[in-house]
């Protein structure tokens, strides 16, 4: 069963913000939202995870809904480098592997 | 710091041959995990390794994958009598410590080709 929905994919303009948005309607309260991205022909990179609250770091911002159903990763100034699929992830917190799904293939144009 | 590395970067084989892809993780990474990636899907966990011991081997497709981590650093993942089947790239991660955080670090892969 998949934990998680992403749309296929979805262009966005150099220097705008993409918001990647995902739907994880069963969310447990122990699981985490983990966003990682695979730029094509290297393995998965970590960005960013959060349990309730919002987050943000260097690369990114994670904005979790109230009722945690959904969540949106936002790349607040894309650039060409960003292309690459991505991959929202809900995991238990005493949990290690990974489970991933199709993810999103986000084209970043000039 | 140095990632994590795999070797052979590519490995071409016959059916029915036998292949180990290795790992060499982030110095001082306790836990170890092998995914595969078969083309245009997302990796699918296979093995997880804390420190020498496989903690969770749910992962494993049959009994002709195997995996090893003697010491608790490198890793071989061991394929018997390949099939076309296991076609695909096989990637290696590793983490400091099983955490809330579990950042997973991952390396380049191997890309498998059964011919």
């Amino acid at each position: 069963d998949a934990k998680t929905t992403q749309p296929t994919s979805m262009d966005c303009a150099e220097g705008r913000a993409a918001n990647l948005p995902c739907n994880h309607s069963t969310i447990s309260g122990n699981e985490y939202v983990y966003w990682y991205r695979q730029i094509h022909s290297q393995g998965p990179q970590y960005i960013i995870h959060g349990l309730k609250n919002n987050e943000t770091n260097e690369m990114a911002s994670l904005i979790i809904t109230e009722d945690r159903k959904s969540s949106t990763l936002i790349l607040p100034h894309a650039t060409l480098r960003d292309t690459a699929v991505y991959y929202c992830i809900v995991r238990p917190g005493n949990d290690y592997k990974l489970s991933f799904g199709a993810g999103t293939t986000v084209t970043v144009r000039a | 710091g140095a990632g994590v590395s795999q070797t052979p970067s590519n490995k071409v084989t016959e059916k029915g041959k036998y292949v180990e892809l290795r790992c060499d993780p982030i110095s001082g990474h306790t836990a170890l995990y092998w995914y595969r990636q078969s083309l245009g899907q997302g990796p699918e966990f296979l093995i997880y390794f804390q420190g020498t011991g496989a903690a969770d081997d749910s992962g494993l497709p049959n009994d002709r994958f195997f995996a090893v981590r003697p010491e608790g650093s490198v890793s071989t993942l061991k394929i018997q009598r390949t099939e076309r089947g296991d076609s695909a790239v096989y990637l290696c991660a590793s983490s400091l410590v099983t955490s809330a955080r579990n950042e997973q670090f991952f390396g380049p892969g191997t890309r498998l080709t059964v011919l």
